[in-house]
């Protein structure tokens, strides 16, 4: 079955810090991995995806398919960094689902 | 550019009500899904569509109904309000034909039910 596992609910880093969001993956072929983020009052919008091998507002993630993660890293978080961060896996097939994580949420204190 | 639009934002149901969520995209996109999300269960399928006509069943769909009678609308009928049907319900397009293509959300709409 497919599967995200986002194990942390709550990561809580100081303004400058490095950031680690942990997502691990249960899929049976070629995954596609995406981060997704919502901002408060904000609407859920993508942040990158896997593929397009991208920075975005500083942020990487790496798929490794060896111990089946796609974390998110930053290497120096900024207070508005803190949202709601979730990781999500295309489906199988031509069903075009998207499966979720439960989600982290980042707070960066000053 | 108005994207994905949902209907009511906030809405405040009796147990054994009904009522329709209202979804709408103006990308042409053939993808529509419905999302509620909890906290700590993060965002669970309900129910999605790959084209006019086309509906299926996502991971939580009991005592919710769609159908998708154009490719711009995809309304969530609540058939019989229940407190565990409390939550914020978010719709989504996309585009198919390409695996990694961005879903576009909706700003939400948080339904209470008591």
């Amino acid at each position: 079955a497919q599967r995200v596992t986002q194990p942390e609910k709550l990561l809580s880093v100081f303004k400058g810090a490095p950031v680690e969001l942990k997502c691990n993956y249960s899929y049976s072929g070629s995954p596609e991995l995406f981060w997704y983020v919502q901002y408060s009052r904000q609407r859920l919008q993508l942040l990158l995806r896997h593929i397009s091998r991208e920075s975005i507002k500083g942020f990487t993630a790496d798929l490794n398919k060896g111990e089946t993660s796609f974390h998110l890293k930053k290497p120096f978080a900024q207070e508005e960094d803190s949202a709601m961060y979730y990781c999500a896996l295309d489906s199988v097939g031509s069903s075009y689902k998207l499966i979720f994580g439960s989600g982290t949420r980042l707070l960066v204190r000053p | 550019n108005a994207g994905v639009t949902q209907t009511p934002k906030f809405q405040v149901l009796k147990t054994g009500q009904s009522m329709t969520l209202q979804c709408a995209q103006d990308m042409n996109h053939e993808y529509m899904s419905w999302y509620r999300q909890d906290p700590g269960m993060g965002l669970r399928l309900i129910h999605y569509s790959v084209g006019a006509g086309i509906t299926d069943q996502g991971e939580v769909p009991n005592g919710y109904n769609v159908s998708r009678s154009t490719t711009e609308d995809f309304p969530l009928r609540l058939l019989s309000a229940a407190p565990s049907q409390t939550s914020v319900y978010f719709c989504a397009s996309r585009l198919t034909g390409d695996m990694n293509t961005e879903a576009f959300f909706g700003q939400g709409t948080r339904l209470t039910v008591v």
